[in-house]
Order: C-alpha cells, then structure tokens, then sequence
C-alpha cells in the first residue's frame, strides 16, 4: 500500500498570500497517478487536479500542481477567501487507492 | 444538473445492516464506474469499493471485504452499498463518487453512526 504524507498539517495564510502544499509518496507513483481535492465543511470534495499537473473542469488557474515520483507539490498561487479549506492528495498509481491525511489552509 | 445524491445513512447497532443509496443524475451514468469513498468524524478519507460501469467488476478495501456489497441498477441511476456486521470503526461520512481511478464528482454524503 502507498501511504502519502501530507505537509504541512495546518496552514496559516492571509488572503493574497502564495500556498504551497507538499505530498509524499512512500514508494513512487509512476505515471504521475496522483490527484489533489478540495474539501469544505459539510461538503464533498471537489477534485482539483489529476495526472499530478492537469486542472480539472472549471478549476481556477491560480491553482497549480507539479512533482513526480514520490514527491508533489499543489501550489495555490493567490488566496481568494474561498480557498480556505481541506486539501487532500489521492494516488491511484496502485490498489487500495489511497489518500494523504490533509492540509488545512485557514485563514492567519 | 450533474449531482449525486446519497441516502440511507443513520444510528445502527453493531452487528447491523444499512444499505445506502445513491442517485445520479447529469451524465449517462452506465458509462462510468462507481465507487464509495468514506470519512470517519474529524479524519480523512478512505477508499471502500468500486463497481465498474457495464460489466459490475467490484473492487474492495480490505476492511470491508466479506462485510459490504458494492451494487448498481444502471435503470435506475442508482448506487448501492450494502454494508453487513457493522462494527464501531464503520462510522463515517459515506460518499458516493463517480469514477474508478480519480473521483471527478462526489456527492455531499450520508452519516453511518455504528453504536448501542
């Protein structure tokens, strides 16, 4: 199983400010099998990127995703009030798919 | 609309069943796979189950093979997960999810709570 570890835990930022969240593999993820989501209390989460680097239907370019092998970055490159939330990484290099634990992102 | 739609969540006893549901609606749903992604109270996210779109293959975790059954009635655009010998640590947050690899549609989700 590949357990992916998210840093950091929390995340204290001011609107307007650059986000950069790190994803850690603990074997490689070929062919860059890996997604970032969203998510918002009381909400599902909303998939932001796959592939690593590809932004999903509708997602904002001030989001971003790079990395390849056992480490990926998701860079959010302006806050926007919105953004504040849980962002979660999944690879889906391997079964069990599998999810990092998350980095919350909340407002300094 | 494209949306998901899960129910059938609630208070079971350990020991228990719960069959949760979840309907689509905005995409031509026997085209895609399905799966199950749950969340306990304050954790992340955990992958249950997938079903594929026409054939039915079914994947599982290993936590809940042998307890839930992962179903679909493609003339219904429904989901079924069908959860048996509930145990404490089944509690979470229940979402439906379309897609087999990467999720690019979830639902809002439906609470199990397993507890006497």
């Amino acid at each position: 199983e590949i357990v992916l570890t998210q840093s950091p835990g929390t995340l204290s930022l001011s609107p307007g400010e650059r986000a950069t969240l790190s994803c850690r593999a603990s074997q490689s993820v070929t062919n860059n099998y890996l997604a970032w989501y969203q998510q918002k209390p009381g909400q599902g989460p909303r998939l932001l990127i796959y592939g690593a680097s590809s932004r999903a239907t509708g997602i904002p370019d001030r989001f971003s995703g790079s990395g390849s092998g056992t480490d990926f970055t998701l860079t959010i490159s302006r806050l926007e009030p919105e953004d504040f939330a849980v962002y979660y990484c999944q690879q889906y290099d391997s079964s069990p798919l599998t999810f990092g634990g998350g980095t919350k992102v909340e407002i300094k | 609309e494209v949306q998901l739609l899960e129910s059938g969540g609630g208070l079971v006893q350990p020991g228990g069943s719960l069959r949760l549901s979840c309907a689509a609606s905005g995409f031509t749903f026997s085209s895609y796979a399905m799966s199950w992604v749950r969340q306990a109270p304050g954790k992340g996210l955990e992958w249950v189950s997938t079903i594929s779109g026409s054939v039915g293959s079914t994947y599982y975790a290993d936590s809940v093979k042998g307890r839930f059954t992962i179903s679909r009635d493609n003339s219904k655009n429904t989901l079924y997960l069908q959860m048996n010998s509930l145990r404490a640590d089944d509690t979470a947050v229940f979402y439906c999810a379309k897609n087999r690899w990467y999720f690019d549609l979830w639902g809002r989700g439906t609470l199990v709570t397993v507890s006497s």
